[in-house]
């Protein structure tokens, strides 16, 4: 069973305009959400991050923003450049009974930027 | 610095064989992670360390073997590894919190480029 779940494999956004990339969730445990940019044959970036307190969170060109209502959250990458075109992962954390968190990744979303 | 460097960048290796995969980072983190990635898939998480002590074991088989030396480094020992654990290896790193739980945020190395033969 998927708790994260990012239903558009790739997205194609022409140079300087919005990318909107979205991400939902089943767990209502998750409290603390990420987002990850990765490369081909590199590690995932850290980019952009939120808790469960707030619904914004805003990073230069990068504003994630959060509805715990319908468990969805979305980056917003403006304006968006050639450089941007990566997989983009989502990622989500729990409270739990232990010492240990863990993330729960989604399958990632191919963003390509066109010139 | 959020850098985490991981070695060898590749690695080809017979299922005879061992070898290992090293980790390390020097944010001052206390949370080291292992994760495997197979092509167009999310990382899955393998092994979790919390100062120093393995905290977290995702059923990983046998033949993949952490240790974490020190509070910097971070190793998987490979040994007798079949041609289905060919993966991008992953490792990450993360604060601690107060009270024992893992910091959210987890910054990851480069990867290792693990094909068994």
């Amino acid at each position: 069973d998927q708790q994260v779940k990012q239903n558009s494999p790739s997205l194609s956004v022409q140079e300087g305009r919005i990318s909107i990339l979205n991400c939902d969730y089943t767990n209502s445990m998750f409290d603390y959400f990420l987002w990850y940019k990765k490369y081909p044959a590199e590690g995932p970036t850290f980019l952009i991050s939120i808790s469960s307190i707030k619904d914004k969170n805003e990073d230069g060109r990068f504003t994630v923003f959060l509805n715990k209502s319908a468990k969805h959250l979305s980056l917003h990458i403006v304006p968006s450049q050639p450089g941007d075109s990566a997989v983009y992962f989502c990622a989500a954390s729990a409270r739990s009974s232990g010492s240990a968190r863990q993330l729960t990744f989604g399958s990632g979303t191919q963003l390509t930027v066109l010139p | 610095d959020t850098e985490v460097t991981q070695t060898p960048k590749h690695l080809v290796m017979g299922m005879t064989n061992k070898k290992s995969l090293k980790c390390e980072q020097h944010m001052g983190h206390r949370a080291m992670y292992w994760y495997k990635q197979k092509a167009k898939k999310p990382p899955e998480l393998m092994f979790v360390y919390s100062y120093e002590k393995l905290s977290i074991n995702e059923s990983v088989p046998s033949r993949f073997s952490p240790e974490c030396p020190n509070s910097s480094l971070l190793n998987l020992h490979l040994h007798a590894l079949q041609p289905e654990d060919s993966a991008l290896y992953l490792c990450a790193s993360s604060q601690v919190k107060v009270a024992g739980g893992l910091a959210d945020t987890q910054y990851f190395g480069p990867g290792t480029r693990l094909t068994v033969l």
